[in-house]
């Protein structure tokens, strides 16, 4: 079945220092969801990437999609300690209930 | 205007017991989906509900069922319970378009099978 690979697993940083998280498949993606989960809470929708070679960004953090809907990536510029949680990266399949693959997610901390 | 939310927050349950979980979706909602999160897992897909039927399920046995109701809230059965069964469930709620969308999660319902 339709499988969506994450990596790091983990991830530690320096507060100030940058973290990228990616998402691999060997199939084309449909549409790309990131959701961050923090320690002990449910994930919460960060953005959504359609288009193939889509770049966007929320202040410091920048999400892209590649251009063959293979991979996508979060990019968090000078880490903060209020990023600290899981990213994951989650495949919207299309058609019928358009359910979520997720990724098993990349854990990110920071030390202040 | 409420989020999604479940009940109860925590259930321990023994092996071979039945368990009910409770979810009510996002103001407008009317799709609910159910994800099981095994602990340093992604949220794996059981199934989804609208229009009070399931629509698509999960790699999940006959053990797991569901119902949503006319007001669209949903609950979440499991029969026979497993040890492997210990996970946090998830809700997470849409409004069902012809296009993408976001899912709106609840905070779960954490079940620990003993």
């Amino acid at each position: 079945g339709q499988q969506v690979m994450q990596i790091p697993q983990y991830q530690h940083v320096q507060e100030g220092e940058d973290f990228t998280t990616y998402c691999n498949s060997s199939t084309t993606l449909s549409n790309i969801q990131w959701y961050k989960q923090r320690p002990g809470g449910h994930p919460v929708f960060l953005i959504q990437l359609v288009k193939s070679g889509e770049v966007k960004k929320q202040k410091r953090l920048t999400f892209q999609f590649g251009e063959a809907k293979k991979n996508s990536s979060l990019h968090i510029t000078a880490t903060q300690t209020t990023d600290v949680g899981t990213y994951f990266c989650a495949d919207q399949e299309r058609g019928g209930s358009e359910k979520l693959v997720f990724g098993k997610g990349t854990k990110l901390t920071v030390n202040p | 205007d409420a989020g999604v939310t479940q009940s109860p927050t925590h259930l321990i349950k023994t092996r071979g017991q039945q368990v009910t979980l409770r979810c009510s979706p996002k103001s407008g909602h009317d799709t609910v989906s159910w994800y099981q999160q095994a602990l340093g897992q992604g949220p794996q897909f059981i199934f989804q509900y609208y229009e009070e039927e399931e629509r698509q399920r999960g790699n999940f046995p006959d053990r797991f069922s569901g119902h949503q109701f006319p007001n669209y809230s949903s609950e979440l059965n499991v029969n026979a319970l497993l040890l492997g069964d210990s996970a946090l469930y998830l809700c997470a709620s849409s409004f069902r378009t012809s296009g993408y969308y976001e899912q709106y999660f609840g905070p779960g319902t954490r079940l620990t099978v003993t």
